[in-house]
């Protein structure tokens, strides 16, 4: 099957943890996003990967940080988390190849609750 | 939501009837993308456009640059049509910033 995977569905955690979140898409894609998607269900970029280049949505604080082993693969940290990283985060790839189609595919998101 | 504004912000329908969703757009957007997100929160992609129109089954989409807006249609809706839609578009030149959407139109379809 090709398409983008999350884990965990979903994570309850303390203020001050450390947290990480998995992202797997098979489907060859050269680009892999990072979303926000607050209670007010609007979603919001925090992270763009392609070919070893980040881009950083500036109102992302310091302690999101992306992780990437491989094309395929872009992991989210976040160092010490606060009330207000109570959201479900949202991974998607594409591809950004001349003469492709540049879709978005979303995988089913990770709801974290901070307590 | 200030550069995708969605109308309506919710919707209730009739098995059976249509309506029509829109994006209106403060971005020069260059492609739009429609999306149902599920109760599960999952997001599934219904069309990808650049200006001009698709349509796949009961759904009909088209994008205008030029006016910028992008307009959704559902035909004959079904209760499995219930969900938020979502339109994001792609601002020119600036790809790298990812997919910047609306606030939602959430879609109610009853017998």
């Amino acid at each position: 099957e090709t398409a983008v995977f999350q884990t965990p569905n979903y994570h309850v955690t303390q203020v001050g943890n450390e947290v990480s979140f998995n992202c797997k898409q098979t489907l060859g894609h050269d680009t892999m996003y990072w979303y926000k998607q607050d209670s007010k269900k609007l979603l919001k970029i925090m992270f763009s990967y392609n070919n070893k280049q980040l881009i950083v949505n500036e109102t992302v604080p310091r302690r999101f940080s992306p992780q990437s082993s491989d094309k395929a693969h872009l992991n989210l940290r976040i160092k010490s988390v606060e009330p207000e990283d109570s959201a479900v985060y949202l991974c998607a790839s594409s591809s950004r190849d001349w003469g492709s189609s540049y879709e978005q595919y979303f995988g089913p998101g990770t709801r974290l609750t901070v307590l | 939501g200030d550069k995708v504004k969605q109308s309506p912000s919710a919707l209730s329908l009739q098995e059976g009837t249509n309506s029509a969703l829109r994006c209106n757009f403060s971005i020069a957007a260059t492609t739009v993308q429609w999306f149902l997100q599920n109760p599960r929160g999952s997001l599934m992609n219904l069309f990808y456009l650049v200006p001009g129109t698709k349509e796949n089954g009961r759904l009909k989409s088209a994008f205008d640059s030029k006016e910028s807006y992008s307009t959704l249609h559902i035909r004959d809706a079904q209760l499995e049509d219930s969900g938020t839609y979502f339109c994001a578009a792609e601002e020119d030149g600036n790809y790298a910033q990812g997919l910047t959407f609306g606030l939602g139109t959430r879609v109610s379809v009853f017998p």
